[in-house]
């Protein structure tokens, strides 16, 4: 499709569970980001990957959270040992890192429609 | 460290009336955008706004960008129940490394009624 897939739309998990969540970006966007929207929040940054390096992590609440993009297109965003406090819509959004000919870069970001964790 | 802050947070308007929601960021910012998220939905791309005094407008919306007093607004003319969402403004890190990574304001949830 042409836009921003995640899968799966809907997770439930038992706490202690290990969760993967995964990412298909827009065919030619170098720049991926992973977002964390808990209810009634705006999204809050977790990582960014330009191709397959992973070039801020700064965002990732523990070390439980890992995510990787080995060929630099769809990425996997994995969580382990699942917490009830990790319950959220995990959004994944592209860009394009350089802009088109001629034009000015807006630096827009493409969202998915988002997975959405619930721990029990 | 950025801060984005919305207000109002709620927002019930009538149909037909106008109202304007504010977007105040805390530090200096190079592009500002605007999206809308109905709810279960992902968020939809609204307005760009990429300089001082920039401002765009689609259909009844109106976006606005004041980087000097960091502050940006978006202006609903003559209400109508299709624009009930809840809308988000983000801010992106000026210069030096920055790599298009957007923090976000907590969300205008806007309820249209007859």
């Amino acid at each position: 499709g042409a836009g921003v897939s995640q899968s799966p739309r809907y997770k439930v998990a038992k706490r202690g569970q290990d969760v993967a969540l995964r990412c298909d970006p827009i065919s030619g966007h170098v720049s991926l980001f992973w977002y964390q929207q808990a209810l009634g929040q705006g999204p809050e940054f977790l990582t960014y990957f330009q191709n397959e390096a992973q070039l801020d992590k700064s965002g990732l609440p523990s070390d439980r959270f890992f995510a990787e993009r080995p060929e630099g297109s769809v990425s996997t965003l994995k969580i382990q040992r699942t917490q009830q406090e990790d319950s959220a819509v995990y959004l994944c959004a592209s860009s394009l890192a350089l802009s088109p000919a001629g034009l000015p870069n807006t630096g827009e970001l493409f969202f998915g429609e988002g997975s959405r964790l619930t721990v029990l | 460290e950025l801060k984005v802050e919305q207000n109002p947070l709620f927002l019930s308007m009538q149909e037909g009336k106008n109202y304007t929601i504010y977007c105040n960021y805390s530090t200096t910012s190079d592009r500002l955008y605007w999206y809308r998220q109905d709810p279960g939905k992902s968020l939809e791309s609204l307005f760009v706004l990429l300089s001082n005094g920039a401002v765009k407008q689609e259909g009844r919306l109106m976006a606005s960008l004041d980087t000097k007093a960091r502050l940006s607004t978006l202006h609903i003319t003559a209400a109508v129940h299709d624009l009930s969402a809840t809308y988000f403004c983000a801010v992106r890190t000026a210069g030096g490394t920055s790599y298009g990574k957007l923090t976000f304001g907590q969300g205008t949830i806007l309820t249209v009624h007859p």
